[in-house]
């Protein structure tokens, strides 16, 4: 079956650093994507990896490799309003989306 | 500015009643989608559509009908509510060409069954 897998919840301080890890099983590969999702709200696209290596924008940054089925998200000079779940998924073989059930990032001052 | 829009934000039914959610785009998008989100778990499709008059069964297309008349139009039906179907809904679009192809999402609409 087709999985995608990310801790459920992480917490960090304002200003630090965090990586947010999402491994996957799927049915072929189309590309990568991250999605932030704030509490009630729609989600909004992050970033998009099709290639192995890193992606960077802004203090947000995407890295993938596809021969470990491993991808992170890294969140620098963190701020509270990066408070949010952030969603993990990647495009198979029918270029249909499998989504992860998505990490809750809790910033503290 | 619109972008996605949907329609209505909250909905209470009673089981066994039915209700249409209306999603509109002003984007010319070919692809539009419609999702469920529940606690817990990622992101389900439930249909999909890749133009004006097609749609295409997602993973959970069970007690949902929809239908795209116009382009710009996503409508998901339930015939007969079930509590199992309360969730939040999300409609989402994408053009049919670009590489990222990258999703809009709206803004939910949250649905309760009793």
């Amino acid at each position: 079956g087709q999985n995608i897998d990310q801790p459920t919840e992480m917490t960090a301080t304002e200003g630090a650093i965090v990586q947010i890890n999402c491994t996957y099983q799927t049915s072929g590969f189309n590309g990568l994507f991250w999605y932030q999702q704030h509490a009630g709200e729609a989600p909004t696209f992050l970033s998009y990896n099709v290639l192995d290596g890193l992606e960077e924008k802004g203090r947000f940054s995407s890295f993938l490799s596809r021969s470990k089925g491993y991808s992170y998200l890294l969140l620098k000079e963190l701020q509270m309003k990066d408070s949010a779940s952030y969603l993990c998924a990647v495009r198979d073989s029918n270029y249909q989306l499998i989504w992860g059930a998505g990490t809750k990032l809790i910033i503290k001052p | 500015n619109a972008g996605v829009t949907q329609t209505p934000k909250f909905r209470v039914l009673k089981t066994g009643q039915s209700m249409t959610l209306l999603c509109a785009q002003d984007m010319n998008h070919e692809y539009m989608y419609w999702y469920r989100q529940d606690p817990g778990m990622g992101l389900r499709l439930i249909h999909y559509s890749v133009g004006e008059g097609t749609t295409a069964k997602g993973e959970v297309p069970d007690g949902y009908n929809v239908s795209r008349l116009k382009k710009q139009n996503f409508l998901l039906g339930l015939e007969s509510a079930a509590p199992s179907q309360t969730s939040v809904y999300f409609c989402a679009s994408r053009p049919g060409t670009g590489e990222a192809g990258e999703l809009f999402f709206g803004e939910g609409s949250r649905l309760t069954v009793l």
